[in-house]
This record gives C-alpha cells, structure tokens and sequence, in this order.
C-alpha cells in the first residue's frame, strides 16, 4: 500500500530536549515536504526537499532541521525545542516538484513542549 | 507575496444544501490552485485541482473554478451530505515547491 508514515503519532516534551519525527514514504517520491497546523493560521511550510541532498526553507523553518540522506526518509529535527513548537505536524510527498502533482500527507504528529 | 485567504467557519448545513466556501488567492505569477480535505484525526488528502485559468476541477461531487480575473477558486456542491464533514483547505503552489494554504473552513453536515 502506497502511504506517508510519520513516527511516533503523539509526542510530549519539555523545552530543550532534543527530538527528531521521522517520515517515510514507499512510493519512491523526489519531492518531500514538512508542515505545521495551527488553529487559526492553516497550514505552513517549514522545510522541503526536491531529491536526496536537495533541501530548502519553507515559509517558518526557524527552530527546525531537516535532512535527506535517503530517497524514502525525510525526519524532521528539533534541536531545542520550545512551547511555541506545539503544533501538529504533517509530512508529505509527491512524485516530482511539479505544482500539478498530487501530494500524498502523512497522519500527522501531534507534539506538545512543556 | 503569495496567500490565500478562505472564508470563516465553522459551517454547519443540513443535508442535501448546497455548499459554497470561498476562496481568493494573491500570487505573483499563475500559480495551480487546490482544494484539500482532512477528515477527523487523518492527514490531508486532494480533493481537486486546476491549474490554469477557466479550468474546472471536480471530484465526488465538489466543484471549483479557477477564477484569474477575481483572483478566486470557490468550492461548491450541490447538495451535502454527513461524510462531507470535515476541513477543507484552499491552496496554491507557484513554484511546484513552496505551497500555501489558507487557514481551513470546518463543515459540519446535520442529518
């Protein structure tokens, strides 16, 4: 089965410990990207990845890291994270960075930071 | 820049009403424009897309029209019904790689 996978769905910390949320796709996808969801604010990006070694900012990646070593992975890190971090937190694919592709969402992780 | 802004919710319909959810769009060029939903507890799945001017997209029912002089892509549907409950997102994407989305309108369909 074709899917995003995000791992671990729920998640709670405290400010300053270091975290990472892994995504990964099977579906042999170039294009990765992250976001968040706020009430009130939507969805938005926070990084995303065009191929393996190709990443690049999205519109609120301050606080975040992110790497591609490998086609299918694409984890999202939290060197030090703060309370404003709390968000629910979304991976996504898509065949090529083309704006007519389709893009595939993962689950969602829900991260709280105390 | 690029935004987009939707209309407030929540929205709350009986069944079989016809659904409106507006939607307008600010881009510097011709971006592709989307319709998102996202069902209780799951990630965002594409309901429609268009992506040039007077291109309709459809799926399940839903409809949106890619509006380039009033900058808009409303979705609409004819008549709803309680599966249709959910967020629905308006986006674009300019650059194939950067996507913006508009803060979400919650549906709620009564029997």
């Amino acid at each position: 089965e074709a899917q995003v996978t995000q791992n671990p769905r729920y998640l709670i910390t405290v400010t300053g410990k270091k975290l990472t949320v892994t995504c990964s796709q099977n579906m042999n996808h170039e294009y990765m990207s992250w976001y968040r969801q706020d009430p009130g604010l939507g969805l938005r990006q926070i990084y995303y990845s065009m191929n393996v070694e190709v990443t690049d900012k999205g519109d609120v990646p301050e606080g975040y890291k992110v790497s591609r070593k490998e086609k299918r992975n694409f984890p999202l890190i939290l060197e030090s994270p703060s309370p404003n971090q709390t968000s629910l937190y979304f991976c996504a694919s898509r065949t090529r960075p083309d704006k007519t592709d389709t893009q595939y969402f993962g689950p969602g992780t829900r991260l709280t930071v105390l | 820049g690029n935004s987009v802004t939707q209309m407030e919710g929540p929205v709350t319909l009986s069944e079989e009403a016809f659904l409106t959810i507006n939607c307008t769009y600010t881009a510097t060029g011709y971006p592709s424009l989307f319709w998102y939903v996202q069902y209780p507890g799951e990630g965002l799945q594409l309901l429609l897309k268009a992506t040039k001017a007077d291109d309709k997209g459809s799926n399940k029912g839903f409809e949106a029209t890619y509006r380039k002089e009033t900058t808009s892509f409303h979705l609409e549907k004819g008549s709803v019904q309680v599966s249709d409950s959910a967020v629905y997102f308006c986006a674009l994407s300019y650059t194939g790689n950067q996507f913006y989305f508009g803060t979400g309108t919650s549906l709620t369909v009564i029997p």
